[in-house]
């Protein structure tokens, strides 16, 4: 089983390009998730998905937007891409948004952004 | 943001140590904790869920300790393949308008030599 599936693996971008990162589990989980992970900052919620047909915003959301596509699949867009969103951004899903010792976090390996 | 705090680091240890991390969280309402391992450039991975009467994975302790608000986590036998950043993640209840939320904190940086 793959897992978490996230692409592309690394981007550099121009300020003010956009470009869409994507998600992918095959667990059957209800819950999906995009953080955020910069240096001394730790990792932080972008947005998530409960369930497929609903999105919510998370910590940092200024920037983003996204898609939950299927029950599979989420994306993340960045409009008008800025320096500040030089990151590597996680998504993880889990069966549901009530994480619990039997229900776990799973991340995919991370996409490295860089906008200069 | 000091919802989850732990020491960065970097704890430097020579093999066969062993080694204990503090993680202490601010709301009294948590109720999931987990100990996460995140290698160089590498995506986090559960290490072990922590529960209230303390769990124990080989040469892996967890602890909790709700009246003080921390956990901890013991590495005995310390291998050089437990080089890593240890997170530590804590559920609160309602963090942002959301049903529930983990918060991740920074993350304690451990260097095992031989």
């Amino acid at each position: 089983n793959a897992g978490v599936t996230q692409t592309p693996k690394f981007q550099v971008l121009k300020t003010g390009q956009s470009m869409t990162l994507q998600c992918a589990q095959d667990m059957n989980h209800n819950s999906m998730y995009w953080y955020r992970q910069d240096p001394g900052m730790g990792l932080r919620l972008i947005y998530y998905s409960a369930s497929e047909g609903t999105t919510d915003k998370g910590e940092v959301p200024n920037g983003y937007n996204v898609s939950r596509l299927n029950k599979r699949e989420f994306s993340l867009r960045l409009e008008s891409a800025a320096p500040s969103q030089t990151s590597v951004y996680f998504c993880a899903s889990s069966e549901t948004v009530l994480v619990s010792g039997a229900n776990v976090l799973t991340f995919g390996a991370g996409s490295r952004l860089t906008v200069l | 943001r000091k919802e989850v705090e732990q020491d960065p680091g970097p704890f430097n240890v020579p093999e066969g140590a062993t080694v204990a991390f503090n993680c202490t969280y601010s709301n009294s309402a948590s109720q999931s904790f987990f100990w996460y391992r995140q290698d160089c450039r590498k995506e986090p991975k559960l290490l072990m869920s922590v529960y209230s009467s303390g769990n124990e994975d080989g040469r892996f302790t967890a602890q909790l300790n709700r009246a003080s608000q921390y956990i901890s986590l013991l590495i005995r036998d310390s291998k050089l393949s437990d080089s890593a950043t240890y997170l530590c993640v804590v559920n609160i209840p309602n963090y942002g308008g959301s049903q529930g939320n983990l918060i991740f904190g920074k993350g304690t940086k451990l260097s095992v030599k031989p």
